[in-house]
C-alpha cells in the first residue's frame, strides 16, 4: 500500500519569510512524488514533481521541494512567501509498478500574513 | 485548467435521486479520473479510465457508476445519493508519458460542489 502523510493541517507565515509544508510517504517501490495547489472555488495546479534525478526540484510560482530518501519525505519549499501564496497544499504518490493511482495527502492550509 | 471542464459547477439534489456530473477535456488525453475531495481526507479515488474500453474502480467506488462516452468525456452517477456523498468532486486527465504512467502528471478540473439533502 502506499500512503502520504501532510502533518500540518494549517502553517502559517509572514510575508517574505522562508516557507517550508511538510511531507512524508510510504511505499514499496520506487516513489514518484508530486504537489499541487488549490485556490479557493478552484481546482488542483500542478506545482512540481519528482521522478528521479537531482533530488531537489524547481516548480511554478519560484516552489521547490527536496526529496530525501532516507525520511521518506518531500517537504515543499520557498524562500520568500506572498500573501497570494495562501491556498491548500496536496502532496501526492505512486510507485512505478503496476497501475496505481495517485495516493493524496490530506492537505495543508497555507496561511501568509502581511 | 480550462482544457477540463466539469458541469454543473453546483448541483443539490435530495436522497434517493439520480444525478450525473460530467466531464469533458480539450487535452487530448485518453486517461481520465473521477475523485472526491472531503475536508481532512483529501483526494480520494472513485474510477479511473485508461481509455474508452478500460474502466477500473477506485478506492471508493461504491455507490457510483462511469460511462466512457468517449475519449473526451466521462461521466460519473450517483445511482441514489445519499448525504454522505456530499463532496467536492474532481475530474483529471493524464497522457501516457514515457518511461511509464507513473510518472504522467494529472490536470484537474475546476470541480463540482454537490450537496445531499
Amino acid at each position: 500500500a502506499q500512503s502520504v502523510a501532510q502533518p500540518e493541517d494549517q502553517v502559517n507565515v509572514a510575508e517574505g519569510n522562508p516557507l517550508t509544508v511538510k511531507c512524508t510517504y510510504s511505499v514499496s517501490g520506487n516513489p514518484y512524488l508530486f504537489w499541487y495547489v488549490q485556490y479557493p472555488n478552484r481546482g488542483l495546479q500542478f506545482l512540481l514533481k519528482y521522478i528521479t534525478g537531482d533530488n531537489l526540484v524547481k516548480g511554478s510560482y519560484g516552489f521547490e521541494a527536496e526529496f530525501n530518501k532516507s525520511q521518506t519525505s518531500f517537504h515543499l519549499k520557498k524562500p520568500s512567501a506572498l500573501v497570494s501564496d495562501s491556498a491548500l497544499y496536496f502532496c501526492a504518490v505512486r510507485v512505478d509498478t503496476g497501475r496505481r493511482a495517485l495516493t493524496f495527502g490530506s492537505g495543508t492550509r497555507l496561511q501568509v500574513q502581511p | 485548467d480550462a482544457d477540463v471542464t466539469q458541469t454543473p459547477r453546483n448541483r443539490i439534489t435530495k436522497t434517493g435521486k439520480r444525478i450525473m456530473l460530467e466531464c469533458s477535456q480539450t487535452k487530448g488525453h485518453d486517461r481520465m479520473y473521477w475523485y472526491r475531495q472531503d475536508p481532512g481526507l483529501g483526494l480520494r479515488l472513485i474510477y479511473y479510465s485508461f481509455d474508452v474500453k478500460d474502466i477500473n474502480k477506485g478506492e471508493i467506488s461504491d455507490g457510483y457508476s462511469v460511462s466512457r462516452q468517449a475519449q473526451a468525456k466521462f461521466s460519473l452517477s450517483l445511482e441514489s445519493a445519499i448525504p454522505n456523498q456530499t463532496a467536492l468532486y474532481f475530474c483529471a486527465t493524464s497522457d501516457p508519458t514515457l518511461g511509464g504512467a507513473a510518472r504522467e502528471t494529472q490536470y484537474f478540473g475546476p470541480g463540482t460542489r454537490l450537496l445531499v439533502l
